[in-house]
């Protein structure tokens, strides 16, 4: 199962919005909904803010958004804020029945 | 307030075993499916291995099949990874994580590191 493919990188000004991207294939972004995404802070674990492409859990800030095109997911943070600086993951139920993420991309507030 | 604990990390030479351990408390672990998640130094994370909240069904990454058993204790609260027949790519920092709805692992462990190597 190959990881999905997610920019290496993405930026923006405080207040600016950045969306990540995360493709996969017909076997499993394409075909599921049981999408999420994570943000990593440097030396943490992950923590989950999206789940099922675009629904937040309770203690997320709406400014964190998900979404979802044949087997393209993308991650949309709104009013960026300095602490949202992070590496996020994406994450996908696949067809092998078991979860594959993404590459990672570092976001940076500039 | 949900805690998940791993331990049992360390140095291993390759071919040798460990056993992780991951405690959980704060939340009814019998009603839960678990999942073992590695993430090498610089690299994402990376699936390994889940269970269901009675232990009845496991699953495990291809790359760690027939070497790595995943198990559970819900009388002591506690997820268990077995792991035999380690080599130097299996050195990662290694995450215990809450399944929560729709796939997502909502609550992690802090990670323990395991390093295989001479």
């Amino acid at each position: 199962q190959s990881a999905l493919t997610q920019p290496p990188s993405a930026s923006g000004s405080p207040g600016q919005s950045v969306t990540i991207s995360c493709t996969g294939t017909s076997s499993d972004v394409g075909t599921y909904n049981l999408v999420s995404w994570y943000q990593q802070h440097p030396g943490k674990a992950p923590k989950l803010m999206i789940y099922e492409i675009s629904k937040r859990p309770s203690g997320v800030p709406d400014r964190f958004s998900g979404s979802k095109s044949g087997n393209t997911v993308s991650l949309t943070v709104s009013g960026l804020q300095a602490e949202d600086e992070a590496d996020y993951y994406c994450s996908s139920y696949a067809r092998s029945n078991n979860y594959v993420f993404g590459t990672g991309t570092k976001v940076t507030v500039l | 307030e949900v805690q998940l604990v791993e331990s049992g990390g360390g140095l291993v030479q390759p071919g040798g075993s460990l056993r992780l351990s991951c405690a959980a408390s704060g939340f009814t672990f019998s009603s839960y499916w678990m999942v073992w998640v590695r993430q090498a130094p610089g690299k994402g994370p990376v699936y390994v291995s889940e269970i269901n909240s009675d232990g009845s069904v496991t699953r495990y990454a291809d790359s760690v099949k027939d070497r790595f058993t995943i198990s559970r204790d819900n009388a002591k609260n506690t997820l268990y990874l077995q792991m035999n027949s380690l080599r130097a790519e299996d050195t990662a920092v290694y995450y215990c994580a809450r399944g929560g709805y729709g796939g997502g692992y909502d609550y992690w462990g802090q990670g323990i590191l395991v390093t295989g190597s001479s």
